[in-house]
């Protein structure tokens, strides 16, 4: 089945600074990758998602980028604000697959010092 | 729109009961997943429900989780007896019918279940 690693855990910037999450992927059948952030007692919620026909995606100050080859997304986010501090989550899917179940990574705690 | 619901939002029990966790999809979303979250560690699958059928339940622990769907509407899954290392962040999860580039999944927020 698929596998998702997800670094860093935890990522700590100051207020306007970037900020980069990284994940990795197993099975090459995936093509789906969303990105979930998850406040503090919070539902998590989709901030943006990248499908396998393109490279890149980008919503205002949060963008995506996929590396079919090798295999890795990431998840940028620049002009770092403190609302930006959640958990954020990175899955991923083969949409066209058998089975419908998200493979999330562990998670990374973002924290944006004022 | 109202997002997906659940109930309770907390729920504290012993070893040995039953807990019976609720999940209210979006309305018309026939896809309903569960999930759950072990402290510090990845949101795991726990099954999938197309409409009343379940799809998909390889992510279920045990047998002690039974998950239910009645007339396709909400969901239940219940936990009995419960044991120690249930406790976690359960999710709920709901999408519209399987179609191209309709894949988001709408989570709610959770229950976090401690078992002591």
């Amino acid at each position: 089945g698929e596998n998702v690693e997800q670094h860093p855990s935890t990522l700590s910037v100051q207020e306007g600074d970037s900020a980069v999450i990284k994940c990795t992927y197993s099975d090459s059948a995936s093509n789906y990758f969303p990105w979930y952030k998850q406040e503090l007692g919070k539902r998590p919620q989709l901030i943006i998602d990248i499908r396998s026909n393109v490279g890149e995606k980008k919503d205002q100050r949060i963008a995506v980028t996929l590396n079919k080859t090798a295999k890795h997304f990431s998840l940028h986010i620049t002009e770092t604000q403190p609302e930006d501090s959640a958990v954020y989550f990175c899955a991923a899917i083969n949409s066209g697959g058998s089975n419908y179940k998200l493979t999330f990574g562990k998670g990374t705690l973002l924290t944006v010092n004022p | 729109e109202a997002g997906v619901t659940q109930f309770p939002s907390h729920s504290v029990i012993e070893k040995g009961q039953t807990v019976t966790l609720r999940c209210d999809p979006i309305s018309g979303h026939d896809n309903l997943y569960w999930y759950r979250r072990v402290m510090g560690k990845e949101i795991k699958f726990l099954l999938h429900f197309v409409k009343e059928s379940k799809q998909d339940e390889s992510g279920m622990p045990n047998n002690r989780f039974l998950a239910e769907r009645t007339g396709g509407t909400y969901s239940t899954l219940k936990v009995q007896p419960a044991e120690l290392e249930d406790s976690g962040v359960y999710f709920c999860a709901s999408s519209q019918k399987r179609r191209v580039f309709q894949e988001t999944q709408y989570f709610g927020p959770g229950t976090r279940l401690l078992v002591l």
